[in-house]
C-alpha cells in the first residue's frame, strides 16, 4: 500500500468546515505537513507538525496528530470558495535524508 | 516575487524529441528536486542535488537526465519523451536535507504534452 493516503475528493458548501484526512504508516515520522496547489500553480506549505505535538492551529487551519492511529487532519474553519484547491499531506522520517513523502493530494471542490 | 521560478509553463514535444525543462531559484538552497505529477497521483521524486551531490531514485527511468551548473539553476533533459511522460514537471527546493523540518518550496510547474 502507499506510505501516505488520502482521500481524492471533498465536497463543502461555503462557510462550512472542511476536514481532510490523512493516514500514514510510518511511525518514525518526524515533520507532518500540508501543502496547498491551486490551479495551474506548484505546491505551497500551508502547515506543519512536529510528531510529539498532537494539535497546531493557524488563524482558520487546525491540525491534529493521532499518533497511536497514525492519523492526521486539517480543519478549515468558515470555508470560502479561495480555499478550492488539491491539499496534499507529506511525511518526513528518520533514517537517512528528510525528503517528504507525499500523499495522493485530495481536491477540495467549495460550493456557494 | 517568485522564489522558485520554472521555465516554461508549457512545453510541447514531438514523441522521441529530446526536451529541456529549466529551474532557478533565488533563495540560495542547497537542495534542488525534480518532481513528475500526474493527475490524481502524489509527486513522485525523480531526483534532487544536494549542492553538486547527484541522487538519483531507483526507479527513475534513464531516460530522465539532470543538470545543476551552479547553485540556481538545475534543468531535466528527458532523452526520449514518450507519450507516458507527459506530466507536470515540479522543481522544489530546501535549506537542507539533513533536518527533520525540511520544508519544500515549489515552483509553479511545467505541463509537458507529448504528441
Amino acid at each position: 500500500g502507499e506510505d501516505v493516503e488520502q482521500s481524492l475528493f471533498l465536497s463543502v458548501r461555503e462557510g462550512d468546515s472542511s476536514v481532510i484526512n490523512c493516514t500514514y504508516t510510518d511511525s518514525s515520522s518526524t515533520y507532518l505537513y500540508w501543502y496547498k496547489q491551486e490551479p495551474g500553480a506548484g505546491l505551497q506549505l500551508l502547515t506543519y507538525i512536529f510528531s510529539n505535538m498532537d494539535m497546531k492551529q493557524d488563524q482558520r487551519l487546525t491540525v491534529l496528530l493521532n499518533k497511536k492511529d497514525k492519523h492526521l487532519s486539517l480543519r478549515i474553519a468558515d470555508t470560502q470558495t479561495g480555499d478550492s484547491a488539491i491539499y496534499f499531506c507529506a511525511e518526513s522520517t528518520e533514517g537517512g535524508s528528510y525528503i517528504p513523502t507525499f500523499g495522493r493530494g485530495t481536491s477540495l471542490i467549495v460550493h456557494p | 516575487d517568485a522564489m522558485v521560478i520554472q521555465n516554461p509553463r508549457y512545453q510541447v514535444t514531438q514523441f522521441g524529441k529530446p526536451v529541456t525543462l529549466s529551474c532557478s531559484q533565488t533563495l540560495n538552497h542547497n537542495v534542488m528536486y525534480w518532481y513528475q505529477q500526474k493527475s490524481s497521483q502524489a509527486p513522485k521524486l525523480l531526483f534532487h542535488y544536494y549542492d553538486k551531490d547527484f541522487n538519483n531514485e531507483a526507479d527513475t527511468p534513464d531516460n530522465f537526465q539532470s543538470r545543476r551548473p551552479n547553485t540556481s539553476f538545475c534543468f531535466l533533459d528527458i532523452r526520449s519523451p514518450g507519450l507516458g511522460d507527459a506530466a507536470m514537471y515540479l522543481c522544489a527546493t530546501s535549506r537542507e536535507i539533513q533536518l527533520a523540518k525540511n520544508i519544500q518550496y515549489f515552483g509553479a510547474g511545467t505541463r509537458l504534452s507529448v504528441l
